[in-house]
């Protein structure tokens, strides 16, 4: 079974700083789908970036970032110029692609704190 | 945008007691997904419904059971509420499989305490 870890529980950046929340995954497939999805405090979670596992070029959306190592297993989300919007709990996912139905595997998650 | 609800915000129950969530999207989405999130467990799958009258289980489905009548609406049924179920419920759901139709769109959750 794929499994993903978030090893940081916590993490703390400055405004403005940049921030890199880590995520490893275990899986034994070569075609699959990495997710950041984002949950602010008392909001919905909402889909931040999304990888596919056959692509070497990494995901951008605007500020933020991945650093997909394929035989590492690892999935890193880098945000740059940290806001006080991005406070939030961030959950890795991945998903094989059957082409069919097929579920999303969830960490437990970073809470990202972003100061003054 | 995408809308996924759910019936309720907070939800307090009594052991035994049969409860209904509900989930309903307004973006004719195929499928639908029920997830339970606690802290330091992150989200886990409950079941998953990839068409009307279809459903999955996903790694937690044992006290649980869903109903999908219609594309727009699937129902979380806990059979027999207990104890170990006050969990935070999510809802989600995405317009297909594969390239950017799997993104999965969430409710904004159902706390859920059983007492």
């Amino acid at each position: 079974a794929q499994t993903v870890t978030q090893s940081q529980p916590e993490m703390s950046v400055q405004e403005a700083e940049t921030v890199t929340l880590s995520c490893t995954y275990d899986t034994s497939e070569s075609d699959y789908y990495l997710f950041w999805y984002k949950q602010p405090p008392s909001r919905q979670m909402i889909l931040v970036i999304r990888q596919e596992a056959y692509k070497q070029q990494n995901a951008t959306e605007n500020r933020f970032s991945v650093n997909f190592q394929k035989a590492a297993k690892s999935f890193s989300l880098k945000i740059s110029d940290s806001q006080l919007g991005d406070a939030a709990m961030y959950f890795c996912a991945y998903r094989l692609n059957t082409g069919t139905a097929s579920k999303l595997t969830f960490g437990t998650g970073t809470r990202l704190q972003v100061t003054l | 945008d995408v809308k996924v609800t759910q019936s309720s915000r907070y939800l307090v129950k009594r052991t035994g007691e049969k409860v209904f969530l509900e989930c309903v999207q307004d973006m004719d989405h195929e499928n639908m997904f029920w997830y339970r999130q606690d802290p330091g467990l992150g989200l886990r799958l409950i079941y998953f419904s990839y068409d009307v009258k279809m459903k999955e289980k996903g790694d937690i489905p044992e006290g649980y059971s869903v109903s999908r009548e219609k594309k727009e609406r699937f129902s979380l049924i806990l059979e027999s509420a207990s104890t170990n179920q006050t969990s935070m419920y999510l809802c989600a759901s995405s317009l297909g499989f594969g390239q950017a139709r799997d993104t999965q769109y969430f409710g904004p959750g159902t706390r859920l305490t059983v007492l």
